[in-house]
């Protein structure tokens, strides 16, 4: 059981917009906590994909963006691409835990 | 360029020891805080362990506590993970992650921005 909740799989066809949400509590999110977000595509180690809720590093297409809310934040991928396809997780810090949690990640399957 | 390259994975048995190491470069080690991260296989991303820049302090996930110590010697650019008492759980992609940490909001907030390739630790029993 994650301290950051993602739903387990989304799915979208070419060229659609896709929401990955990330929902957590008052220890963390909603204590003002930013949320960053991985990107792991298949075989691979997982990668920054937005960092500070909203930035992208350099190199990352703008498809991506992200937000924070209350104690949820949200990852959108506009304009997906086959290449999109790949499992996402979102992570936070959590004050009652003193430490980094992650999201149970979300399997992104392009149709 | 920084890169993170893990080695030392491998099969054990259940109750052995493994010592994973993390060779840095390409940027100021001794300047940052680092941390491992396990994926068991098809499932999510745990933290295990932190040090902090200088190996003064350290941290453990509850499931390895005791039984897993982190290391670093800045001279050889280097963190380890010396695992004993090895559990059929602890079988996963080892991962060496670099901690950068900013300030914002009267709060410290830390993501990951370079992660290594990852190390197999495979236990059997």
């Amino acid at each position: 059981q994650s301290v950051l909740t993602q739903p387990p799989s989304v799915s979208g066809a070419p060229g659609q917009r896709v929401t990955i949400s990330c929902t957590g509590s008052s220890s963390n999110i909603g204590a003002g906590y930013d949320v960053h977000w991985y990107q792991q595509l298949p075989g691979t180690a997982p990668k920054v994909l937005i960092y500070a809720s909203t930035n992208r590093p350099s190199g990352v297409p703008d498809r991506f963006s992200g937000s924070r809310s209350g104690t949820s934040a949200s990852l959108d991928i506009t304009g997906l691409q086959a290449e999109d396809e790949a499992d996402y997780y979102c992570q936070s810090h959590d004050g009652s835990l003193s430490g980094v949690v992650f999201g149970g990640g979300t399997k992104l399957t392009v149709l | 360029e920084v890169q993170l390259v893990e080695s030392g994975g491998g099969l054990i048995q259940t109750g052995g020891s493994l010592r994973l190491s993390c060779a840095a470069s390409g940027f100021t080690f001794g300047r940052f805080w680092m941390h491992w991260v396990r994926q068991a296989p098809g499932k999510g991303l745990i933290w295990v362990s932190r040090i902090n820049h200088d190996g003064s302090e350290s941290r453990y996930a509850d499931s390895v506590r005791g039984r897993f110590t982190i290391s670093r010697d800045n001279a050889k650019n280097t963190i380890y993970l010396q695992m004993s008492s090895l559990r059929v759980e602890d079988t996963a992609v080892y991962y060496c992650v670099r901690d950068y940490g900013y300030s914002g909001n009267n709060l410290w907030h830390k993501y990951y921005d370079f992660w290594g390739q990852g190390a197999l630790v495979t236990v059997s029993s």
